[in-house]
């Protein structure tokens, strides 16, 4: 069965620094990632989506995420923070051969100081 | 412009009354889904459709039911409410079948049961 951890539910960091959020999947088909991005009393919307033609994906705000099959792993990075990117960070995996139904992790809180 | 609305954003309701959550989409999608979001277990699916007169349940369907008897609404039923049953609740559409296809969400309905 799929599965998505994300490490940590809470994440800070400063204005204009390195935003870094984990997400590890476990998938026993080549895998459809997502990270979706939920603003305070908003539903979610997509960020960016691997889909195996490029293991570096650029997204929306500035956003990108680096699909790693050796560890796993499609962590979401922003090289710098700003207060509007405040918000709760979902990572997905897709079901193979389930259009649309998405296993989604636990949710990591990013919080940004001035 | 096409949307996915959702309603009401807030209801409260005692336990044991049944429920209806609506979701109406404008966007001509096949696919719709019925998420509960719930703290540190980030959203999981209840039910979903792909199509008029389909209907299936996902990771917790358990005092859920569904139908969809046209493209635009799959309204979501709690037969006899819970507590447990207190979370915000997010509807999704899609529109394709395959693995890779981004969700589109509303802005959700937030239920509690006394």
């Amino acid at each position: 069965a799929q599965s998505v951890t994300q490490l940590g539910s809470h994440v800070s960091v400063s204005e204009g620094a390195l935003v870094l959020l984990r997400c590890n999947y476990s998938s026993s088909v080549p895998p459809y990632l997502f990270w979706y991005v939920q603003y305070p009393n908003q539903g979610l919307q997509l960020l960016l989506k691997y889909t195996s033609a490029a293991t570096l994906v650029k997204g929306i705000n500035g956003f990108e995420a680096e699909f790693k099959k050796s560890e796993t792993s499609f962590h979401l990075t922003k090289p710098s923070a700003h207060m509007s990117d405040a918000a709760e960070y979902f990572c997905a995996v897709s079901e193979s051969n389930q259009g649309g139904k998405l296993i989604f992790g636990q949710g990591t809180e990013l919080s940004v100081k001035p | 412009d096409a949307e996915i609305t959702q309603s009401p954003r807030h209801k409260i309701t005692e336990t044991g009354r049944q429920v209806t959550l609506a979701c109406h989409q404008t966007w001509n999608h096949n696919n719709m889904f019925w998420y509960r979001q719930d703290l540190g277990h980030g959203l999981r699916l209840i039910h979903y459709s792909y199509g008029v007169q389909d209907t299936n349940k996902g990771e917790v369907s358990d005092g859920y039911s569904v139908s969809r008897s046209n493209t635009e609404d799959l309204p979501l039923t709690l037969e006899s409410a819970a507590s447990s049953q207190t979370s915000v609740y997010f509807c999704a559409s899609s529109q394709g079948q395959a693995t890779n296809e981004k969700l589109f969400f509303g802005s959700g309905t937030q239920l509690s049961v006394l």
